[in-house]
């Protein structure tokens, strides 16, 4: 079964320092990863998604993720931190488990930048 | 400006009730979906259609139904057969342009039901 662990509840980081929000996969195939944002009472919106080529994945907002396939991992990445960052960050895995039409979602991480 | 919107934003209902959660998109996406949130959890997939006229439950499907009679609409219907309805209900589209497997999910604003 396929399957996305974000290991960590929740990052404080102060701003303008590097951030980085964890993210380990388990697929049977090649992995289609993504990460969202979710603010406070709202929608998620999609900051990156890896599909295949660079490792390094760049989004919007400055964020960045690296997909490692040894380390099973798509740990997402900035590299100053702004206090408008602090919301909250799901990982995401289509699952082709089910023919490719759901994602299976990470239980979340909560980023505080403190200013 | 193309998006998903969902209404009410705000709904209370009281136990025995049926409730409808309005979703609808004009980005011309094929696939719908709907999920439920809930405070420390991920998103939990309810239902799911790839087309109209069609749709398949998901992990949480038990007391909720659904309808796609038009592309651009989704509703959503909680059923006093759910026993713990309260969450924040979030109605999502893929494009299926270039194939949907690469395709990001583009989420409505949400709606939180409240069960009085």
């Amino acid at each position: 079964a396929q399957s996305v662990a974000q290991p960590e509840d929740q990052v404080n980081v102060a701003e303008g320092n590097p951030l980085t929000v964890k993210c380990t996969y388990s697929v049977s195939g090649n992995p289609y990863l993504f990460w969202y944002v979710q603010y406070p009472n709202r929608g998620l919106q999609f900051l990156l998604k890896y599909i295949t080529g660079d490792n390094l994945v760049k989004g919007s907002y400055g964020f960045e993720a690296e997909f490692n396939k040894s380390q099973t991992s798509f740990h997402l990445k900035k590299p100053s931190a702004l206090v408008s960052d602090s919301a909250l960050y799901f990982c995401a895995v289509r699952d082709f488990d089910t023919g490719g039409f759901k994602t299976i979602f990470g239980a979340g991480t909560r980023l505080f930048v403190k200013a | 400006d193309g998006g998903i919107t969902q209404s009410p934003k705000y709904l209370f209902r009281k136990e025995g009730q049926n409730v409808t959660l309005s979703c609808e998109q004009n980005l011309n996406h094929d696939a719908m979906y709907w999920y439920r949130q809930d405070p420390g959890q991920g998103l939990r997939l309810i239902y799911y259609s790839q087309i109209v006229n069609d749709f398949q439950k998901g992990d949480i499907a038990e007391g909720y139904s659904v309808s796609r009679e038009k592309k651009e609409s989704f509703p959503l219907t909680v059923t006093s057969a759910q026993k713990n309805p309260t969450a924040f209900y979030l109605c999502a589209s893929i494009g299926t342009s270039g194939g949907s497997s690469c395709n990001e999910q583009f989420f409505g604003p949400g709606t939180r039901l409240t069960v009085l």
